[in-house]
């Protein structure tokens, strides 16, 4: 068990650059779920995939944001034309099917729009 | 909505003080209730949790007790380390969600 993996740890990006961020979880975990943690703030919600399909979103989640599982495995997380208030860490957690409330988070990845 | 509040940090103790982080929570329904810390550099782990009124978790030396009257579940150790310095969130779930809702955190700092 290597836990889950964030891919980058770290992102600096100019404003209206997109960007993509990759999360593998636990190998036998079914759900993947995505968050962003602002200073001084606890995570909160973006979305959510059970397996490849994503089955809750976020209203944070605006239409610049997209999420995939392709193959019920990993993850992206994409953002288009960033702006400065996108400045967050990007939390990752996943979930096995019989212990659905343990989530099991990566270490995230910053990402700073200059 | 549901909600969590917790006390503001950070908290700054001596080794082996008694913890005490308070945390309250507002829910529409009968919510499960966590305790989660993240070390420096690393991601939000799981401590302890409890699934109905009176219930206590424990982990690690640090306990909570879910007490639906007050609608609490503050988070306390009876002799911290210096290992102990990390931020701890309190967080619920309510029972027909898989989603939690996390408080702000609160950052705890212990010196030698």
């Amino acid at each position: 068990d290597t836990g889950v993996s964030q891919d980058p740890r770290h992102k600096i990006t100019k404003r209206g650059q997109n960007v993509t961020f990759r999360c593998d979880p636990i190998s036998e975990h079914n759900r993947l779920y995505w968050y962003r943690q602002t200073l001084g703030q606890g995570p909160e919600f973006l979305t959510y995939f059970q397996n490849e399909a994503q089955l809750e979103k976020s209203r944070l989640l605006s239409d610049r944001f997209s999420a995939e599982r392709p193959k019920g495995s990993f993850s992206t997380l994409e953002i288009q034309r960033t702006e400065q208030g996108d400045s967050a860490m990007y939390l990752c957690a996943s979930s096995h099917r019989d212990t659905y409330y343990e989530q099991y988070f990566g270490p995230g990845t910053r990402l700073t729009v200059t | 909505g549901d909600s969590v509040t917790q006390m503001e940090g950070p908290v700054t103790l001596s080794e082996e003080a008694f913890l005490t982080i308070n945390c309250t929570y507002t829910a529409t329904g009968y919510p499960s209730l966590f305790w989660y810390v993240q070390y420096p550099g690393e991601g939000l782990q799981l401590l302890l949790k409890a699934t109905k009124a009176d219930d206590k978790g424990s982990n690690k030396g640090f306990e909570a007790t879910y007490r639906k009257e007050t609608t609490s579940f503050h988070l306390e150790k009876g002799s911290v380390q210096v290992s102990d310095s990390a931020v701890y969130f309190c967080a619920l779930r309510e029972i027909s969600s898989y989603i939690p809702t996390f408080g702000r955190g609160t950052s705890l700092i212990v010196h030698p």
